[in-house]
């Protein structure tokens, strides 16, 4: 199959603390990871993506990592600042069927 | 900044109006998406366009009309809507359907009374 399941689907976080989003998928074939960022009323924004044949990636504050094996992949957010509150969707493709899915959404909330 | 560009930004019809939503991008890019996202919810996939054909139709109901004029176009079509059918309407491209990520526009949030 090709469902996602996100989790927490809240967090709340400290301002400069971490924060954690995970992710499971079910369909093997994945091969294409990104995360997206919506803020309210806003559209989904791309803010970092990773494929199967690379284990982690990172930009700046923001790192993925991605485990094959047990299927699951997450975000990792550190140093954390009040406009990183949104609400963050992964997503999973496998290029043989060509369809998005998204996980079911975490908002996060930083607190100052 | 975004380089899909959807209108209207917000669209208000009756259950026998006719409207159409439009999305364009000059990125170049072979593949555009029509996703509807309701409230607190993840985009989910309507329409696939890849190189002008349809390539994937999410069993849409035929009140809801695709088109792809060229590869920098693509519109939706409305007609008959039904309340539920109220949501935000998102387009995005990408290269093509194998060259991720997508990159979607701001939407359209479309009421219907």
């Amino acid at each position: 199959g090709e469902n996602v399941e996100q989790h927490p689907s809240t967090l709340s976080v400290q301002e400069g603390d971490s924060a954690v989003i995970k992710c499971t998928y079910s369909d093997s074939a994945s091969n294409y990871f990104p995360w997206y960022k919506q803020e309210l009323g806003k559209r989904p924004q791309l803010i970092i993506d990773i494929r199967s044949n690379v284990g982690e990636k990172k930009d700046q504050r923001i790192a993925v990592t991605l485990n094959k094996t047990a299927k699951h992949f997450s975000l990792h957010i550190t140093e954390t600042q009040p406009e990183d509150s949104a609400v963050y969707f992964c997503a999973r493709i496998n290029f043989g069927n060509e369809k998005l899915t998204f996980g079911t959404g975490t908002r996060l909330t930083i607190i100052p | 900044d975004t380089e899909v560009t959807q209108t209207p930004k917000h669209l208000v019809m009756g259950m026998t109006n006719k409207k159409s939503l439009k999305c364009e991008q000059h990125m170049g890019h072979r593949a555009m998406y029509w996703y509807k996202q309701k409230a607190k919810k993840p985009p989910e996939l309507m329409f696939v366009y890849s190189y002008e054909k349809l390539s994937i139709n999410e069993s849409v109901p035929s009140r809801f009309s695709p088109e792809c004029p060229n590869s920098s176009l693509l519109n939706l079509h409305l007609h008959a809507l039904q309340p539920e059918d109220s949501a935000l309407y998102l387009c995005a491209s990408s290269q093509d359907l194998e060259d991720q990520p997508q990159h979607f526009g701001d939407g359209t949030r479309l009421s219907i009374l």
